[in-house]
C-alpha cells in the first residue's frame, strides 16, 4: 500500500547542515513535497520537487531525489534555531490524494 | 493575502456529543481539504472538494463524519456522535489547483474527547 516513511527526531547545532530524509513506495507519484510545522500552526509548504527531477535547490534547502530507491531527502544549511519543526515529506499518489510521512522533529541547539 | 481562517482553535467534548469545525479557505481556491492529524502522526485526508462537489471521502467514517461545502466556498466538517479515538487536530487547507502542487493550510482545530 501507500505509505511514507521518515526518521522521527535529528538535532544539530546551529550553523551546521540538517539532512531530512524520507522513503515512500508510489512509483507513479508525480510531486513529493516538504512541510514544515511549527507548534500550534498549520502546515507550511516549503517545496516541491517533480518526479522527473532529481534535485532541486532553493535558497538554503536542496531536495534531492532518487526515484529508483524511492529516497527524497531535504538538506537545510547553515541551520538556525528558527528552523526547529516537524518536517513532513508528502508524496502525491495522483487521484488527488497526498500521503504524509509522520514528520521528524528537528531540534536545534544554540 | 489572506490565509485559511478556522475556528474554534480548541474544543472539549465529551465522547458521544456533536461537534462541528469550520474553515473559510483562500479566496478563489477551488480546492478544499479536511485533514486529520492525530498526535504524533501525519496528516491523514479526511475529505476532498472541488468547488462543492467531493473528489475524494474514501477516508472518511462516514458512519459518525459528514462535510459539506455549500456554495463552494466556506465548509463544515461534523462528528456525531464523537469517540475517544476522534481526538486529534483537524486542518483545512485550500489549494487553487486541483492537483494540489500549493496547498495552503489553516492553523486547525485541536479536539479533545473525554
Amino acid at each position: 500500500g501507500e505509505d511514507v516513511e521518515q526518521s522521527l527526531f535529528l538535532s544539530v547545532r546551529e550553523g551546521d547542515s540538517s539532512v531530512i530524509n524520507c522513503t515512500y513506495t508510489d512509483s507513479s507519484s508525480t510531486y513529493l513535497y516538504w512541510y514544515k510545522q511549527e507548534p500550534g500552526a498549520g502546515l507550511q509548504l516549503l517545496t516541491y520537487i517533480f518526479s522527473n527531477m532529481d534535485m532541486k535547490q532553493d535558497q538554503r534547502l536542496t531536495v534531492l531525489l532518487n526515484k529508483k530507491d524511492k529516497h527524497l531527502s531535504l538538506r537545510i544549511a547553515d541551520t538556525q534555531t528558527g528552523d526547529s519543526a516537524i518536517y513532513f515529506c508528502a508524496e502525491d499518489t495522483g487521484g488527488f490524494k497526498t500521503i504524509f510521512g509522520a514528520g521528524t522533529r528537528l531540534f536545534v541547539k544554540a | 493575502e489572506a490565509g485559511v481562517a478556522q475556528s474554534p482553535r480548541y474544543k472539549i467534548i465529551e465522547k458521544r456529543q456533536s461537534v462541528a469545525f469550520w474553515c473559510n479557505p483562500i479566496s478563489g481556491h477551488a480546492t478544499l481539504y479536511w485533514y486529520q492529524q492525530i498526535l504524533g502522526q501525519g496528516p491523514k485526508l479526511l475529505i476532498q472538494f472541488q468547488n462543492n462537489g467531493v473528489v475524494d471521502d474514501s477516508q472518511l467514517p462516514k458512519d459518525r463524519f459528514s462535510a459539506e461545502r455549500l456554495k463552494g466556498v466556506d465548509s463544515t466538517l461534523k462528528i456525531q456522535p464523537a469517540k475517544l479515538e476522534d481526538s486529534a487536530v483537524y486542518l483545512c487547507a485550500s489549494s487553487l489547483d486541483v492537483e494540489g502542487t500549493e496547498a495552503f493550510f489553516g492553523q486547525g482545530t485541536r479536539l479533545t474527547v473525554v
